[in-house]
């Protein structure tokens, strides 16, 4: 079965500075990975996701993400954080086809970021 | 806006109660699930409906039941309740069954059993 592990409960960054979530995953075939992010009494969000091609894939709000294949890895990344950045951040791996036209996402933990001023 | 609607936002009810929760997906999106979040489970798979018909379950209770009408919204039905099923509840969208992973959420409806 598909999982991901999202290692930090909380991630405190500055304003300003390089944000990094990390996220691992453990997939039987190629991988489909995604994060979403969830604001404060919101739904989640989708940010970006990787299917095949770029190891870099870039996504909303100025959000990237780096596959790393041999290190299992999918991380989250953005050069420069923003406080309204602050939110629960997830980590997905979509399902193996589970037959009558069906994808699931398993979802990690989350993480918590938090920006500060 | 996500575009999924999600009723009632709140509420708040005693065990061995009965709750409806209700879904309307995005216009044209065939597809609903529903997820719960607590903070003790993170965020679990419920169950998938795709034009109406049940395609997929995962971690639901024999006390769960859902269903997706022919004008596509969906109903989570919760009955017997315990303290643990005191949760977020979030339904999502999509256009086909999910294989693009891009899934659309709505807002949620917090539940709290007492």
């Amino acid at each position: 079965a598909q999982s991901v592990a999202q290692p930090e409960d909380q991630v405190n960054v500055a304003e300003g500075n390089p944000l990094t979530v990390k996220c691992t995953y453990s997939v039987s075939g190629n991988p489909y990975l995604f994060w979403y992010v969830q604001y404060p009494n919101r739904g989640l969000q989708f940010l970006l996701k990787y299917i095949t091609g770029d190891n870099l894939v870039k996504g909303s709000y100025g959000f990237e993400a780096e596959f790393n294949k041999s290190q299992t890895s999918f991380h989250l990344k953005k050069p420069s954080a923003l406080v309204s950045d602050s939110a629960l951040y997830f980590c997905a791996v979509r399902d193996s086809y589970s037959g009558a036209g069906s994808y699931q996402l398993t979802f990690g933990k989350g993480t918590k970021l938090s920006v500060i001023p | 806006d996500s575009g999924v609607t999600q009723t009632p936002k709140h509420l708040i009810t005693a065990t061995g109660q009965r709750v409806t929760l209700r879904c309307s997906p995005r216009s044209g999106d065939l597809s609903v699930y529903w997820y719960q979040q607590s903070l003790d489970q993170g965020l679990q798979f419920l169950i998938h409906y795709y034009n109406g018909e049940e395609r997929a379950k995962g971690n639901i209770l024999e006390r769960f039941s859902a269903q997706q009408f022919p004008d596509l919204h969906s109903e989570l039905n919760l009955s017997s309740l315990e303290l643990g099923d005191s949760a977020l509840y979030f339904c999502a969208s999509s256009e086909t069954g999910g294989r693009t992973g891009e899934l659309f959420f709505g807002e949620g409806s917090r539940l709290t059993v007492l």
